[in-house]
C-alpha cells in the first residue's frame, strides 16, 4: 500500500515549456486534490475532484489544468509555464463523503521555472 | 468566507517541555477539525483530528482542544522531543474543500 505517490519529484522547466505532473492512489479514495505551497503561504487549493470524470477549481487555477480520467489518478498539467508557478506542488486524496475527510498528502514535487 | 489564523508564527520550545500551538477560526460552521504535521521536505501528515460534538480528543503525548464559544482549537504536544521540529497546520473541514491555516514552525531546542 503505497499511499498517495506524485511524479516527477523534482523538474526544470524554462518559461513557456509544458508539463504533467502526475497523482496516484491506490486507497481507493473518491476525492482528490492538488495544492500549491509557497513559502509563507501556506497550502493553497488549485484544482480537485470529487470522483472520476469530475474537476473543479479551487482558490488559484489559473494556469493550470487537471483530468481525472481513473480514479486513482489525478494529472496536474501547465501549458506554458510561467516563473510565478515556481512551487513545490502536492496532491492529496480522501475518503470523501458529507463532511470533509482525514486527507492523505504525497511526497509533493518540486518545480522551478526559470 | 472562511479563515483560518495561527497565533504564533514561529514557537520554539526545549526538549522534554510541554508545547501548545493554537489556531483560531471564523466559520462556526465547521464540523471537523484537522491537525496536520509537516516535516521538512515532506508532504503534510495527520496527527489528529476531533469533531464539533466534542471538546477534548487525546492521541499518544499529543491532545487537541477544541472550544466553539470562542472558535479555538489548540494542539498540544506532550515531553517535546527533536522529531517533534516541524511545521503544524491545523484545518477546518465540513466541505468538499478544507480550510488550512498558514502553519506554525514548532523549532525543539536539545
Amino acid at each position: 500500500n503505497a499511499g498517495v505517490t506524485q511524479t516527477p519529484k523534482f523538474r526544470v522547466l524554462k518559461t513557456g515549456q509544458s508539463m504533467t505532473l502526475l497523482c496516484a492512489q491506490d486507497m481507493n479514495h473518491e476525492y482528490m486534490y492538488w495544492y500549491r505551497q509557497d513559502p509563507g503561504m501556506g497550502l493553497r487549493l488549485i484544482h480537485y475532484s470529487v470522483g472520476e470524470g469530475t474537476t473543479a477549481k479551487g482558490e488559484v487555477p489559473d494556469g493550470y489544468n487537471v483530468s481525472r480520467l481513473k480514479k486513482q489518478n489525478f494529472l496536474l498539467g501547465l501549458e506554458s509555464a510561467a516563473p510565478s508557478q515556481t512551487s513545490v506542488y502536492f496532491c492529496a486524496s480522501s475518503r470523501g463523503g458529507v463532511s470533509t475527510d482525514t486527507q492523505y498528502f504525497g511526497p509533493g514535487t518540486r518545480l522551478t521555472v526559470l | 468566507g472562511e479563515s483560518v489564523g495561527l497565533h504564533l508564527p514561529t514557537l520554539s520550545v526545549q526538549e522534554g517541555d510541554n508545547s501548545i500551538i493554537n489556531c483560531a477560526y471564523s466559520n462556526s460552521a465547521s464540523d471537523y477539525f484537522i491537525w496536520y504535521k509537516q516535516e521538512s521536505g515532506k508532504g503534510p501528515q495527520f496527527i489528529i483530528d476531533i469533531r464539533s460534538n466534542m471538546d477534548k480528543r487525546q492521541g499518544q503525548r499529543v491532545t487537541v482542544l477544541l472550544n466553539k464559544t470562542v472558535k479555538h482549537l489548540s494542539l498540544q504536544i506532550a515531553a517535546t522531543q527533536p522529531g517533534d521540529s516541524a511545521v503544524y497546520f491545523c484545518a477546518l473541514g465540513g466541505s468538499y474543500i478544507p480550510t488550512f491555516g498558514r502553519g506554525t514552525s514548532l523549532i525543539v531546542h536539545p
